[in-house]
């Protein structure tokens, strides 16, 4: 079936350190797929922090960025330099670029704590 | 100013009783969702809805049903609340043209707890 795994959390990075928070997934039916990283920041609902729609491209929002990867079906987010304003919940997801009827699936989300 | 509330934001319910999750949003989207997070796994879709009076059942129906009469109120009904019913539940909005770019607009959850 269609699945996403991601970094089992939490995840505790010191500010200015360089994170990467590893997703996975499988599409067995689903031709094109779409890819996402959403972000939830404490008490806040869960909004898109970057998408990628062609395999290969990269994407890339508030110094965040995650690449298409179709042979290894990954989309690894990554920061340079982690800031304590970055700790949140971040989700990584999977949609249908032709037949989606608007539904996404989403990994378990991963915990990114920053210590200052 | 685009949002997407839920109300109530925290609740505790005996097992057997009838709990009622709403859902608003005001930017017209006409998609809505119910989802519900339990520790471990990803959010998994309930229930979605295309418009008033056009609902259709998600990945996990059982247990739920759904209401919506106006474009920008979705409710989550469960009757006789079980105690595997126990999660965080994330209502989220888009508008149909954007359901390839994955747009969605979440609130910021209800934490049901059913004793």
């Amino acid at each position: 079936g269609d699945s996403v795994t991601q970094t089992e959390g939490p995840v505790t990075v010191s500010e200015s350190e360089s994170l990467i928070i590893n997703c996975t997934y499988s599409a067995t039916s689903i031709a094109y797929p779409n890819l996402f990283w959403y972000v939830r920041y404490p008490g806040e609902g869960l909004q898109l922090l970057l998408k990628v729609i062609t395999a290969g491209q990269k994407g890339s929002s508030r110094g965040f960025e995650a690449t298409y990867n179709k042979e290894t079906t990954s989309f690894h987010l990554q920061k340079a330099s982690v800031q304590e304003s970055d700790s949140a919940v971040y989700y990584c997801a999977l949609g249908d670029q032709d037949y989606n009827q608007g539904k996404l699936i989403f990994g378990q989300g991963t915990k990114l704590s920053i210590k200052p | 100013d685009m949002k997407v509330t839920q109300m109530p934001r925290y609740l505790i319910k005996r097992m057997g009783e009838n709990v009622l999750l709403e859902c608003g949003q005001d930017m017209s989207h006409e998609t809505m969702y119910w989802y519900r997070q339990d520790p471990g796994l990803g959010l998994q879709l309930i229930y979605i809805s295309y418009d008033v009076d056009s609902n259709s059942e998600g990945d996990i129906p059982k247990g739920y049903r759904v209401s919506r009469k106006k474009r920008e109120h979705f409710s989550l009904i469960l009757d006789s609340a079980k105690t595997n019913q126990t999660s965080v539940y994330f209502c989220a909005s888009s508008f149909s043209r954007d359901w390839g770019s994955g747009e969605q607009y979440f609130g910021p959850g209800t934490r049901l707890t059913v004793l």
